[in-house]
């Protein structure tokens, strides 16, 4: 079975710049996560997706984060503009159901702002 | 009150020892726990659930729960150094939400 597939895994980009990530979630999985993790801290979710409308955004900072999940499949998550304090792992998770047991992460996406 | 506590650590354990790992949350309405283990520079993944009070056995990873006392834990028997990570709480909130504890950094020393 495919994992969680994410791209880039690193990205390094100036402040005020606009950045996207890539998500390709397990096939056949309806809910589809966006965390970001701070060094130090515990992922806190940005977004959760079932299939293509969205269950919880409630942290997602939406005067510059923005997600969409086009057909229920794929999902994309950016950052317009950026801000030093973005720097972080982004990471995309997914899993049957909402209350599925665990979720399967992807690899992360790194980014830092300068 | 935060929402999840754990210890941040370094818990540095010798090897073949018991490391044990802590988390208490506040929402009672909680009814299914997680543990993940995050490797540095990697992503976590999932090691252990457990769903009704008492001690849950998988392998060398005993998850029990508590839910009387909002507390949930990670033993891990005969600590291996590649045990060494840093393991996650994330219980399910009343609404449906995985809240992910900062987590406790475990040093197993050879």
């Amino acid at each position: 079975e495919a994992g969680v597939a994410q791209s880039p895994r690193y990205k390094i980009i100036e402040k005020r710049q606009s950045v996207a990530f890539w998500c390709n979630p397990i096939s056949g999985h309806a809910t589809l996560y966006w965390y970001q993790q701070i060094l130090g801290q515990g992922p806190k979710l940005l977004i959760q997706f079932q299939n293509n409308g969205v269950v919880d955004d409630s942290q997602l900072p939406k005067d510059r984060f923005s997600a969409e999940r086009l057909k229920g499949v794929d999902s994309t998550l950016k950052i317009q503009p950026a801000k030093l304090e973005d720097s972080a792992v982004y990471l995309c998770a997914s899993s049957l159901g909402p209350l599925a047991g665990g979720k399967i992460f992807g690899p992360g996406t790194r980014l830092t702002v300068l | 009150q935060k929402e999840v506590e754990q210890n941040s650590g370094p818990l540095s354990v010798p090897e073949g020892a018991i490391a044990s790992l802590n988390c208490t949350y506040s929402d009672r309405v909680s009814q299914s726990f997680f543990w993940y283990r995050q490797y540095s520079g990697k992503s976590p993944e999932l090691i252990m659930s457990i769903y009704s009070n008492g001690d849950k056995e998988d392998g060398r990873f005993t998850a029990q729960l508590n839910k009387a006392s909002q507390y949930v834990s990670l033993l891990i028997r005969d600590s291996q150094p590649s045990d060494s990570a840093t393991y996650l709480c994330a219980p399910l909130s009343g609404t449906y939400k995985y809240i992910f504890g900062t987590g406790t950094r475990l040093k197993v020393l050879a």
